[in-house]
């Protein structure tokens, strides 16, 4: 199958500063990329649909200006959280469709923890 | 999106035994996917199911889309300790949409 890698795969920092993660399809064209988050012990929770050129969607409850998704090629998708707080430490995982594939595939997810 | 009525929650079992979990929704779905998570790491797919009514196996893994196209179940069987994880069921409207997930079952597997 398809390889959708994210980087970091953690990343801890302080509280009010920002984090960048990346969601690159290794050897396919992503057209839409999902982001999701996790809390511990709990299910995957959809936050943002991107397509590769314009503006994500967001989930209700979901703030846009918080979550800041790019996805300006192809391969590339990122989720950068402004101004962090505890309560956004979670577990983030982008997964990706292409065409050509029924199916969507999955990052290894990236640990957040603000301090 | 929805998210999926999963149960059991959680299952504790011997080695050996088998194992069953479910899946249901309020809305219909036209495909249904099982995956398996292990600590700290993405979800892995085990089987996908595009037809209602569809039965399919993978290994001591068997899947089936239920015919109202709102329930799906997984079954294990002769479970091994490295079947240790949590299962997650989802459902997809169709090829290239957000896939909603249930909520999750726990298994843990004593040898």
């Amino acid at each position: 199958g398809a390889v959708v890698s994210q980087h970091p795969s953690w990343v801890i920092c302080k509280s009010g500063t920002s984090v960048k993660i990346e969601c690159r399809s290794l050897d396919f064209q992503a057209t839409t990329m999902f982001w999701y988050r996790q809390f511990p012990k709990q299910s995957l929770m959809l936050m943002a649909t991107s397509n590769e050129g314009s503006k994500a969607t967001y989930e209700q409850g979901v703030e846009k200006d918080k979550f800041l998704i790019n996805h300006a090629s192809l391969t590339l998708s990122t989720l950068t959280v402004t101004s962090a707080h505890p309560e956004d430490s979670s577990f983030y995982i982008c997964s990706a469709s292409g065409a050509g594939y029924q199916e969507l595939f999955f990052g290894e997810g990236s640990r957040l923890t603000v301090l | 999106g929805q998210q999926l009525n999963q149960s059991p929650q959680s299952m504790f079992i011997q080695e050996g035994e088998d194992v069953s979990m479910n899946c249901t929704s309020s809305s219909i779905f036209n495909t249904w996917l099982w995956y398996k998570q292990d600590p700290g790491e993405g979800p892995v797919l085990l089987i996908a199911l595009y037809k209602a009514g569809e039965l399919t196996s993978n290994g001591r893994l068997t899947a089936q889309f239920g015919i109202t196209r709102k329930d799906s179940f997984l079954n294990i069987s002769a479970s091994i300790p490295s079947d240790v994880g949590i299962y997650f069921c989802a459902g997809q409207l169709a090829s290239g949409y957000a896939l909603n997930f249930g909520k999750g079952t726990s298994l843990l597997v004593t040898p």
